[in-house]
């Protein structure tokens, strides 16, 4: 049961490099999701997709672009990495977009922006 | 809007001893609350929600939480806690007709003292 993998874990970047981070998950769920966790200010969801095809912003959209590859798999990029988007990233899915169905979360990428 | 406020950032309480963690919302129309739990360098997983019906939910772990409309409140219990408990809670809410649209509370780290 491995439910939602993202990869890396851990990375550094300097300022203006480029990344993806890559998420999977494995359950069939519908929606899919990208948070950013800063210390002090709990979730904050960046983009999300409802289901495969469609993608949506989130509370901060700002200088990050996703992509939903295919129903398992949806990934965010940072074009041109700034220090303020030095956080810990997580990706989450739900069985689908509607109120009340829990999210499920994978462990998260360590992001520093040197 | 809708919005979450935990009272305390950090709680710490003796092993065997009731936890407490404390959450108000804000909310226009009945929301969907939820407690997450995240353990260290970990995602976070569903404790317990509460969507319709009795106010009084149960989760994993011995935790409970009570929906409270008039003091719209959600606290989380339990009666005894354990070492395995120490971790960072996070209360959310979910109003409208989508899951993308759940507010997370800043966290509550829980420390158990021997």
């Amino acid at each position: 049961n491995a439910g939602v993998t993202q990869t890396p874990k851990f990375q550094v970047l300097k300022t203006g490099q480029s990344m993806t981070l890559q998420c999977a998950q494995d359950m069939n769920h519908n929606s899919m999701y990208w948070y950013r966790q800063d210390p002090g200010m709990g979730l904050r969801l960046i983009y999300y997709s409802a289901s495969e095809g469609t993608t949506d912003k989130g509370e901060v959209p700002n200088g990050y672009n996703v992509s939903r590859l295919n129903k398992r798999e949806f990934s965010l990029r940072l074009e041109s990495a700034a220090p303020s988007q030095t956080s810990v990233y997580f990706c989450a899915s739900s069985e689908g977009d509607r109120a009340g169905q829990p999210q499920h979360f994978g462990d998260g990428t360590r992001l520093s922006i040197l | 809007a809708q919005s979450v406020t935990q009272l305390g950032s950090h709680v710490s309480v003796s092993e065997g001893a009731l936890v407490l963690l404390r959450c108000n919302y804000s909310s226009s129309v009945p929301p969907y609350l939820f407690w997450y739990v995240q353990y260290p360098n970990q995602g976070l997983q569903l404790l317990l929600k509460y969507t319709t019906g009795a106010t009084l939910v149960k989760g994993i772990n011995g935790f409970e939480a009570e929906f409270k409309k008039s003091e719209t409140s959600f606290h989380l219990t339990k009666p005894s806690a354990h070492m395995s408990d120490a971790a960072e809670y996070f209360c959310a809410v979910s109003q409208y007709s989508s899951a993308s649209k759940i507010i997370f509370g800043s966290g509550t780290r829980l420390s158990i003292r021997p």
